[in-house]
């Protein structure tokens, strides 16, 4: 099935670093999610975007939904050891089914206390 | 509390057995939603059901069959025919549309 190209795979932080990840597509996306997964748990909904050049804010974290419309980011400021797990982002495209997420296989995070 | 919720946690499974996967949602959601996960892995889709009484197969639905006879609940049965069963499979739901998916904490199989 169709996939989003998220970057980086993996990352290494120092405690109060900032971080950004983002997604990108060859389609046009309706709406951009970004979902955070700990370790043996279900992926946990972090922010949607809706519209092209949207920003949203949830506490230390920002994203947002390119302008367009192929491409979103997610940057977490001054993170903490909590941080840790892995983030996904995931869309639905105006193609075919969009009923159906289309999913980026995950950027793994690593935050040294 | 509304959620979702997907039993058991753990479950083995012997060779040539069928086991089915509980998931329930109290969230009203018409949509739900089966995914695969191994390990360093994305999300699969498996199955997908949009109304009662339907559903359709998502990316990987060979090995395995679902049901939607209540709006709450959306069994996933691992089938023999599945090779490799072992993973770790989540349930989810949303509500129509362009909306956002809820997973519940998943289900481990394994095999024996």
């Amino acid at each position: 099935g169709q996939q989003l190209n998220q970057s980086p795979q993996s990352m290494f932080i120092q405690e109060g670093e900032d971080v950004s990840m983002n997604c990108t597509s060859s389609s046009i996306f309706n709406t951009w999610l970004w979902y955070k997964q700990d370790p043996g748990e279900g992926p946990v909904l972090l922010i949607a975007l809706y519209k092209a050049g949207e920003l949203t804010s949830n506490g230390r974290l920002t994203a947002q939904f390119g302008i367009t419309r192929k491409d979103s980011f997610l940057n977490i400021s001054a993170s903490i050891p909590s941080d840790v797990g892995i983030y996904f982002c995931a869309g639905h495209t105006t193609a075919g089914n969009n009923r159906k997420l289309i999913w980026g296989l995950g950027t793994s995070l690593a935050v040294n206390p | 509390d509304g959620g979702i919720t997907q039993s058991p946690k753990y479950l083995f499974r012997k060779e040539g057995q069928n086991v089915t996967l509980s998931c329930e949602q109290n969230l009203n959601h018409d949509a739900m939603y089966w995914y695969r996960q191994d390990p360093g892995q994305g999300l699969r889709l498996i199955y997908y059901s949009q109304i009662v009484n339907d559903f359709q197969k998502g990316d990987i639905a060979e090995g395995y069959s679902v049901s939607r006879e209540k709006k709450e609940s959306f069994p996933l049965t691992v089938t023999s025919a599945q090779k490799n069963p072992t993973a770790f499979y989540l349930c989810a739901s949303s509500l129509w549309g362009d909306q956002p998916q809820h997973f519940g904490d998943g289900t481990r199989l394994s095999i024996l």
